[in-house]
């Protein structure tokens, strides 16, 4: 099965500053991959997506890079604000999949 | 139109009690999976469901059982709950078409087992 992992683990940035979260996976069949956030005391919610075909995608403040090659998908967050601050998850997936394997998650504080 | 509901959002058991949890869809969806969330271990998949009447195991099942005799619906029941399986548990449901989309989660339940 897909063995998934997240770094870093947790993550503290000033409000302003980026923030990268990495994602590795081992399936090489993989061909989806999502972000997704979780606030406190809610279930995740997608964010952004990325499929093979494409290297890079970006929506405002967010935007995810993917290396095949290498097997890793990183989100990228500019300009931090306070409700930037979540675990977010990856969840790599291939068509013949029938589940959703998560990481482990990161924690993103973002400090005002 | 309420997407992905959970019922219900908090209990409390005692060893050796039952319980069901109800995940209720409203999106037509065929996939439909519970994960269970405990502190610094992320979302761990119990069981999952492709279609109305399938279920299959995911990486935690033991303990859990699991029925889809609605398509709308999915349910998980422990049978003698254990303290070990205190935790949050989310429903999450996705189209299950071939091209891979968003899964969309519930709120969650929060299950405490003393």
């Amino acid at each position: 099965g897909e063995n998934v992992e997240q770094h870093p683990s947790t993550l503290s940035v000033q409000e302003g500053d980026s923030a990268v979260i990495k994602c590795t996976y081992s399936d090489s069949a993989s061909n989806y991959f999502p972000w997704y956030k979780q606030e406190l005391g809610k279930g995740p919610q997608l964010i952004i997506d990325i499929r093979s075909n494409v290297g890079e995608k970006k929506d405002q403040r967010i935007a995810v890079t993917l290396n095949k090659t290498a097997k890793h998908f990183s989100l990228h967050i500019t300009e931090t604000q306070p409700e930037d601050s979540a675990v977010y998850f990856c969840a790599p997936r291939n068509n013949y999949g029938q589940n959703f394997v998560f990481g482990p998650g990161t924690r993103l504080s973002v400090l005002p | 139109n309420a997407g992905v509901t959970q019922t219900p959002k908090f209990r409390v058991l005692k060893t050796g009690q039952s319980m069901t949890l109800l995940c209720a869809q409203d999106m037509n969806h065929e996939y439909m999976y519970w994960y269970r969330q405990d502190p610094g271990m992320g979302l761990r998949l119990i069981h999952y469901s492709v279609g109305e009447g399938t279920t299959a195991k995911g990486e935690v099942p033991d303990g859990y059982n699991v029925s889809r005799l609605k398509k709308q619906n999915f349910l998980l029941g422990l049978e003698s709950a254990a303290p070990s399986q205190t935790s949050v548990y989310f429903c999450a449901t996705q189209t299950g078409t071939l091209v891979n989309t968003e899964a969309f989660f519930g709120q969650g339940t929060r299950l405490t087992v003393v």
